[in-house]
């Protein structure tokens, strides 16, 4: 009954470093997406896909990039992290993109410094 | 363009209060609204929500009716536990270029104190 899993939990980076956020669901949810939660902002999307092999970008997708090659993984790349990627990062998912429940994971709190 | 408004935190309120979070929206189309909680340390689960106008989405205690003409959302709860310390995010899911996106507004936290 696992759901929606990221990994890791916690993270520290330094500058200019490249990591990937992983993301897993065992629901077969066609739609996944990740958001960034930065105090007073919300949550804002960076980028989702409405399924295998189909991704776009979100509100803040600069310095991201995700690939969707089963239905399963959405993982989220880092490619040079800055100070301005501090923040707890969120994957979701829900059965399509019309279906109204998203599920999330317990989030990944990264640091860079 | 289409976005969410919520009150802004913090809200303390004593155990057994009273408890309204406002929510309003804009939208083009009918977009179907949500409120969303999230307890310390874990991600956003589902509390309630609504599809369409007049719609009473309700869970544990917590209401919110879709009210199409003030274009709000509020949530309301008669009498709040200690439990029910949390963030409350309002969202709606609105299709644009042909996506279907969920927006969140910013998020309230609320504190019940024994």
């Amino acid at each position: 009954n696992a759901g929606v899993t990221q990994t890791p939990k916690f993270q520290v980076l330094k500058t200019g470093q490249s990591m990937t956020l992983q993301c897993a669901q065992d629901m077969n949810h066609e739609y996944m997406s990740w958001y960034r939660q930065d105090p007073g902002m919300g949550l804002r999307l960076i980028h989702y896909s409405v399924g295998a092999g189909i991704t776009d970008q979100g509100e803040v997708p600069n310095g991201y990039n995700v690939s969707r090659s089963t239905t399963e993984d959405f993982p989220l790349r880092l490619l040079s992290a800055a100070p301005s990627q501090t923040s707890v990062y969120f994957c979701a998912s829900r059965q399509t993109a019309l279906n109204t429940e998203a599920f999330f994971g317990q989030g990944t709190r990264l640091t860079v410094v | 363009g289409d976005s969410v408004t919520q009150m802004e935190g913090p809200v303390t309120l004593s155990e057994e209060a009273f408890l309204t979070i406002n929510c309003t929206y804009t939208a083009t189309g009918y977009p179907s609204l949500f409120w969303y909680v999230q307890y310390p340390g874990e991600g956003l689960q589902l509390l309630l929500k609504a599809t369409k106008a007049d719609d009473k989405g309700s869970n544990k205690g917590f209401e919110a009716t879709y009210r199409k003409e003030t274009t709000s959302f509020h949530l309301e709860k008669g009498s709040v536990q200690v439990s029910d310390s949390a963030v409350y995010f309002c969202a709606h899911l609105y299709s644009g270029a042909g996506s279907y996106q969920l927006t969140f507004g910013k998020g309230t936290k609320l504190s019940v104190i024994p």
